[in-house]
């Protein structure tokens, strides 16, 4: 069964120092992708990057990086530059091929972790 | 273009009765799924709807059901509420092509309190 691990309840990092966010996951199928997203204490859920199993290279979008290691089922989030306003909650998800087991559509999260950003 | 609008943004309601969550996604996207957040269970899959068809569905118990529309608007029902169904609902599209490489987006949440 498809799992996400984040071990990190919570985070405190400097204003503009860079912070990791650690995510495991654990999967049979040899096609995924896996997703992180913010989610503001207003409750919107938001898109920040994305990892396809097959990807050779780290994905990266403006300040986020994503450090995949296969070999490791790990997806960890990197940020760089920390602002204030990144301070919110953090998911990664995976999303599945899952053509034999019919989980294609579906997102698995983690539980969150909850990043601080301070002056 | 505009994101994914979920309408109410609130909602109270007391056990027993029913509820309807509007959705509409992304202009284009035709796959609507939804979460139900809770701070004990997380965020959990509900179900998802593409092409007006349910094509996959969480464990949640039959109270729980959905529909799509030909304008891939999207509507979640609740019916006989219990306490334990207090929850944030999000609503996320996609376009439903290339499966696990689509990301979803989601709206702002429905937050419901069942008193």
């Amino acid at each position: 069964a498809q799992k996400i691990t984040q071990t990190q309840p919570g985070m405190f990092v400097q204003e503009k120092e860079a912070v990791t966010l650690d995510c495991t996951y654990d999967t049979s199928d040899q096609s995924y992708g896996l997703f992180w997203y913010k989610q503001p204490s207003s409750g919107e859920m938001i898109f920040l990057i994305y990892q396809g199993s097959y990807d050779e290279q780290n994905a990266t979008e403006g300040r986020y990086s994503l450090n995949f290691q296969k070999a490791r089922k790990s997806a960890n989030l990197v940020i760089s530059a920390s602002q204030l306003g990144d301070s919110a909650m953090y998911f990664c998800a995976m999303r599945e091929a899952g053509r034999t087991t019919g989980t294609a559509s579906k997102l698995t999260f983690g539980t969150g972790t909850r990043l601080q950003v301070t002056l | 273009k505009a994101g994914v609008t979920q309408t109410p943004r609130y909602l109270i309601k007391t056990r027993g009765q029913q509820v309807t969550l509007s959705c509409s996604p992304i202009s284009g996207h035709r796959s609507v799924s939804w979460y139900q957040q809770t701070p004990g269970q997380g965020l959990q899959f509900l179900f998802e709807y593409f092409s007006e068809t349910q094509r996959n569905k969480g464990n949640f118990p039959g109270r729980f059901s959905g529909r799509q529309f030909s304008n891939s608007r999207s509507e979640m029902n609740v019916s006989t509420l219990e306490l334990g169904d207090s929850a944030l609902y999000l609503c996320a599209s996609s376009d439903g092509t290339g499966v696990f490489n689509s990301p979803l987006h989601f709206g702002n949440g429905t937050r419901l309190t069942v008193t």
